[in-house]
Parts: C-alpha cells; sequence; structure tokens
C-alpha cells in the first residue's frame, strides 16, 4: 500500500458528461502529480500541484481541470468527455516535488466513457 | 522537455534467464527512477539512481546510472515469473518545473 488513496476505482459514464477524479496523497506529502495511462500513450503527465499552487502543467486539455485544497487532497475534473477520454488515471503523490523526488502512485481510476 | 526512450519495448524469455533493459535520453537528469506496474495497478517505485556511474542492486535486480546521466540500465539475473509486469523509468524534468517525465516502459513476460 503506497498511502496514496484514489476514488472511485472505476467509473463508467456516457460522452458528454462531466466527471470528478479524487486523490488523497500521503500523510505529510505536499505534491500530487496527475497521469494518464492508456495502452497507445503510455504514462502522460498532466498537471502537478505543490501546496496547493500549480507547478507544472503537461498535455492537459482544456476540458480537464484540477486542484489541489488546503488539506492537500486534488480533484481532477473531466468534462465534455469524449470515448478518447477512457483511460487509467493516476494520482502520485511526494514530499516535496522538486528534483530527485520519488512519487507514490495511487490505483488509479479506470475511467471508461461509452 | 526532457524525453526518455526505453528498449526494448516488450520482453518475453523463460525462467532463469537474465535480461536488462534500457532507458535513454539526449538529456541530463538530475536522476532517474525505476518502476515496476502490474496489470490494473499503479506503478511502483523500484530505486532511485542520483550519482552518474552509480549502481544499486535490489536482490536479482542490478540498476546502473550512465556516467553522464543521461542513460539507466536495469538488469534482472535468473528472471523469475514474479517478475512479470511494465518496468517505466523515469526522471524528473529540470527544464519544466521538475514534472516526472516517464519513458514508454518494457513490458516483461517470464515464462515457467
Amino acid at each position: 500500500d503506497s498511502g496514496v488513496t484514489q476514488t472511485p476505482k472505476h467509473l463508467i459514464t456516457a460522452t458528454g458528461q462531466r466527471v470528478t477524479l479524487r486523490c488523497s496523497p500521503r500523510s505529510g506529502d505536499l505534491s500530487v502529480y496527475w497521469y494518464q495511462q492508456s495502452l497507445d500513450q503510455g504514462l502522460q503527465f498532466l498537471i502537478q500541484y505543490y501546496n496547493g499552487e500549480e507547478r507544472a502543467k503537461g498535455n492537459i486539455l482544456e476540458r480537464f481541470s484540477a486542484q489541489q485544497f488546503p488539506d492537500l487532497h486534488s480533484e481532477l475534473n473531466l468534462s465534455s468527455l469524449e470515448l478518447g477520454d477512457s483511460a487509467l488515471y493516476f494520482c502520485a503523490s511526494s514530499p516535496t516535488g522538486l528534483g530527485n523526488t520519488e512519487a507514490f502512485f495511487g490505483q488509479g481510476t479506470r475511467l471508461t466513457v461509452v | 522537455t526532457q524525453l526518455l526512450e526505453q528498449s526494448p519495448q516488450f520482453l518475453s524469455i523463460q525462467e532463469g534467464e537474465n535480461l536488462t533493459v534500457y532507458c535513454n535520453s539526449s538529456s541530463v537528469f538530475s536522476s532517474l527512477q525505476w518502476y515496476r506496474q502490474e496489470p490494473g495497478e499503479g506503478p511502483v517505485l523500484l530505486v532511485t539512481v542520483v550519482t552518474g556511474g552509480e549502481v544499486k542492486k535490489l536482490k536479482r535486480l542490478t540498476f546502473q546510472f550512465g556516467d553522464a546521466r543521461k542513460d539507466s540500465s536495469l538488469h534482472i539475473t535468473a528472471a523469475q515469473p514474479g517478475d512479470t509486469g511494465l518496468y517505466l523509468c523515469a526522471g524528473a524534468d529540470m527544464e519544466y518545473g521538475n514534472k516526472l517525465v516517464f519513458g514508454a516502459g518494457t513490458i516483461l513476460r517470464v515464462k515457467s
């Protein structure tokens, strides 16, 4: 158990809908990363938050947004969902989010858009 | 953005064989990490290498960081079916907010 909790584990929704994925980082970790993993794209970095502030942004679509709350949990919002958004979404946390810091991953949320 | 290339993409071997997985970049990384991921699970950190030329051992796994800190390798001795999984290397992209950049991964299958 990495100590990172993601909910829900599975989500099935229709195209055009909006969903929210939730992540609770390890106790004491200030940095949260979100990744999308699909069969053809591998593990793609979406966005990173550190202590409530956006730290780095990857290839995150405009339809997607995230935030980190004062208690350090984070939410990833996906809207106007398309079939191609079906993937595994992982959250990871690390103590500082600086270089050389290891990331600890949750078990992921499997999103299926039908 | 710094990119990491892993090879081979897929490896299928018999139990007891040795293997090496490579992770290469044209850029210098301050550190590289190796993760192992099983189907339906999140990646699990195996090791972090920091110093150029560094070698770390984890039971039958040997990790090496290149002298120039641009590449790394993972060597598994006497592979076991339990080693089956997706092996990912990752490095902190110092040019872009220290985000963790992952290679595409090597799928390892060890047959008994």
